[in-house]
């Protein structure tokens, strides 16, 4: 089956300092990728939607300068949080599609195991 | 705007016991519904999802979930519970044009006791 990988699966940062999180599909090539956002004891949100080779696209709320997305193989998307704080600690998730019929991945979300970000 | 509300933050559920997992949602047109489930340490996994036609709908690990229109509901149930069921299960409706992007209810979370 489709399966999206992200690394790292928990990173410690001090305040001030950049990551950057990975969400490759692994067995297929994902046209869309997805970047969630979720505290604890509280749902998914939605940060952005990129698109392979075109600029992400942000929700309402989402500083664009703080979350870099970049979406530059069919393969690989990367979230990076700039300047990170201590707010910023959360649970990044991301997920892929992939259009079509048949294969791994196709024509659903499969969702990465997510990325426990904690800025001290 | 899309919503979708699980008014169950916990449930507790003997094994072998029955078990209906509550959401309803708010769309205006005919909705794209989902349940996944999320266990620590691993991503979400679709259980089902509905799209059109039959308004019950089979998914994996013996889940199924029901289609109500005129409750703005699909709740979801298995009739047996296992241990190995305890995680966090998400209904989410797919928002704007098509399915892939999706608004999330806040989860329930599902605890087996022996």
């Amino acid at each position: 089956g489709a399966v999206v990988s992200q690394h790292p699966s928990r990173v410690i940062c001090k305040s001030g300092t950049s990551v950057k999180i990975e969400c490759r599909s692994l067995d297929f090539q994902a046209t869309t990728m997805f970047w969630y956002r979720q505290f604890p004891k509280q749902s998914l949100m939605l940060m952005a939607t990129s698109n392979e080779g075109s600029k992400a696209t942000y929700e309402q709320g989402v500083e664009k300068d703080k979350f870099l997305i970049n979406h530059a193989s069919l393969t690989l998307s990367t979230l990076t949080v700039t300047s990170a704080h201590p707010e910023d600690s959360s649970f990044y998730i991301c997920s892929a599609f992939a259009p079509g019929q048949g294969g791994p991945g196709a024509n659903v979300l499969t969702f990465g195991a997510g990325s426990r970000l904690t800025v001290l | 705007a899309q919503s979708v509300t699980q008014p169950d933050i916990h449930i507790t559920v003997s094994e072998g016991a029955s078990l209906e997992l509550r959401c309803n949602y708010s769309y205006g047109a005919t909705p794209y519904l989902f349940w996944y489930v999320q266990s620590p340490g691993q991503g979400l996994q679709l259980l089902l999802k509905y799209f059109s036609g039959d308004t019950l709908v089979q998914g994996i690990k013996g889940f199924e979930a029901e289609f109500k229109r005129s409750q703005s509901s699909f709740n979801l149930r298995k009739p047996s519970v296992h241990w190995s069921d305890a995680a966090e299960y998400f209904c989410a409706v797919g928002a704007g044009t098509g399915f892939q992007k999706l608004v999330f209810g806040t989860g329930t979370r599902l605890l087996v006791s022996p």
